[in-house]
């Protein structure tokens, strides 16, 4: 059984970095095909993809936000990490992560975690 | 990269079929087979329902289908059902490894 949780800061300041980690089980990013990637959506808007990084750590990123997104992964711990800096007002969003198997289901993300909401204001 | 676009809101009653359309470019959903579908309830994580544009996960209903003509794909839900009154959203595949989504569809039974 496949399961990601998003943890990170509920608050942050304008201009802070955000930091969120996502905790899965079910799989591994050790095994070929498999990736993670993050979304967020605003409150009362759609969903926007913001990353993903695959077992083999080709990383991508939304070219919207690339100068501001970092992901990492920490293989050992099944743990993904994304960064945002210089937060703004506008970054206020419910952020996801969620599974990618390319073998199964090419360029889709069959399950996700619950999210966790961002909000920033000083 | 813009977003896809999708109609605000699509309603039906019980029983009937309902279309959301999902119109990109030729850089995204008319280049590759590869646009997923998601179903969201309020407060709730996204749910896939259709991938590959048209393939069902296991579990999913078989009221719901997929389909692509050009730049645009397609959503159907058959012989709707008041538990399909959720939040729709298309993504595409845009190449160079990313995504793209549309702005989402409130389907409403009446």
């Amino acid at each position: 059984q496949i399961t990601l949780k998003e943890s990170g800061p509920t608050l942050v300041k304008p201009t802070q970095t955000l930091t969120l980690t996502c905790a899965f089980s079910g799989f591994s990013l050790r095994t070929s095909g498999m990736g993670v990637g993050w979304f967020r959506q605003p409150p009362g808007r759609a969903l926007e993809w913001l990353a993903l990084i695959y077992w083999d750590d080709d990383k991508r990123y939304s070219p919207s936000l690339k100068s501001r997104l970092t992901i990492t992964k920490d293989t050992s711990k099944n743990r993904v990490v994304l960064t945002l800096a210089n937060m703004d007002p506008v970054d206020t969003a419910t952020y996801f992560c969620a599974h990618l198997d390319m073998p199964t289901a090419e360029y889709s993300f069959d399950f996700w975690g619950q999210g966790t909401l961002v909000t920033v204001s000083s | 990269q813009s977003a896809l676009t999708q109609p605000a809101s699509v309603s039906g009653s019980p029983g009937q079929s309902i279309t959301i359309s999902c119109t990109g470019t030729s850089s995204d959903v008319g280049s590759y087979d590869f646009v997923s579908w998601y179903q969201q309830y309020p407060g709730k994580a996204p749910k896939l329902v259709i991938y590959e544009g048209s393939k069902r996960p296991s579990g999913v209903s078989n009221r719901f289908s997929g389909s692509k003509s050009g730049n645009t794909a397609s959503l159907t839900i058959s012989g709707l059902q008041a538990e399909d009154e959720a939040d729709y959203y298309c993504c595409s595949y845009a190449g160079s490894g990313t995504f793209v989504f549309g702005g989402g569809t409130a389907v409403t039974v009446l």
